[in-house]
């Protein structure tokens, strides 16, 4: 399955860099956000998950900052890779419906060798 | 262990039929989740089981559109009377149960292209 279209936000980085996708959430209610990767052909993949009660959450090589007072999230690739290229989305999840997550549009990472 | 499995990856068909995707979830997986991706879009929720029970079908797009379960793992995703803006992939995910403490899976989608 194609997930990447031809007017997603790029961000294009220098292997080895650090990157940061941003993205911005509607629903001041979320109180769960996810991280999602894809891959060209592939479903989406969880790379790290943040509730409301933290402003920051580390994984490896990637950590998650969360602003509530803006809406605001970003995940930050340290050391970027060939392999990181892919559509990054962030999912929030409202407390009353934790079956369901709201995808925003997605941005393409592309790293540069 | 094998993963989530979609058939078929894609689908060709003319507005006015109607087509069945397929998913396969994860073995023990209770929870299976429909999302549609249209191009350049995020994922679009469409409905979720918990067993065979869908508890909340808000999101399939029109009443075109319907899903089943059966025996707790297999589930079929039905489209009739298709129109090109059905055109997308749709993904299906399984996770242990349903709820934001049970990571989803994906699988590879099925690309649906109505002519």
């Amino acid at each position: 399955g194609e997930s990447v279209g031809l007017h997603l936000p790029t961000l294009s980085v220098q292997e080895g860099d650090n990157s940061i996708i941003n993205c911005a959430y509607s629903n001041s209610a979320s109180d769960y956000f996810i991280w999602y990767k894809q891959e060209s052909g592939k479903g989406p993949q969880f790379i790290i998950d943040i509730r409301s009660n933290m402003d920051k959450r580390q994984g490896q090589r990637v950590t998650v900052l969360l602003n509530k007072t803006v809406k605001h999230l970003s995940l930050q690739i340290a050391a970027t890779q060939p392999g990181d290229s892919a559509v990054y989305f962030c999912a929030e999840n409202i407390e009353d419906s934790s079956y369901k997550l709201i995808f925003g549009s997605g941005t393409r990472l592309l790293v540069r060798p | 262990g094998a993963g989530v499995s979609q058939s078929p990856s894609n689908k060709v068909t003319e507005k006015g039929k109607d087509v069945e995707l397929r998913c396969d979830p994860i073995s023990g997986h209770t929870a299976l989740y429909w999302y549609r991706q249209s191009l350049g879009q995020g994922l679009e929720f469409l409905i979720y089981f918990q067993g065979n029970s869908a508890p909340d079908k808000s999101g399939l797009p029109s009443d075109r559109f319907s899903a089943e379960r059966t025996g707790g793992s297999v589930s079929t995703l039905t489209i009739q009377r298709t129109q090109q803006e059905d055109s997308a992939v749709y993904l299906c995910a399984s996770s242990l149960w349903a709820g934001r403490n049970n990571e989803q899976y994906f699988g590879p989608g099925t690309r649906l292209t109505v002519t």
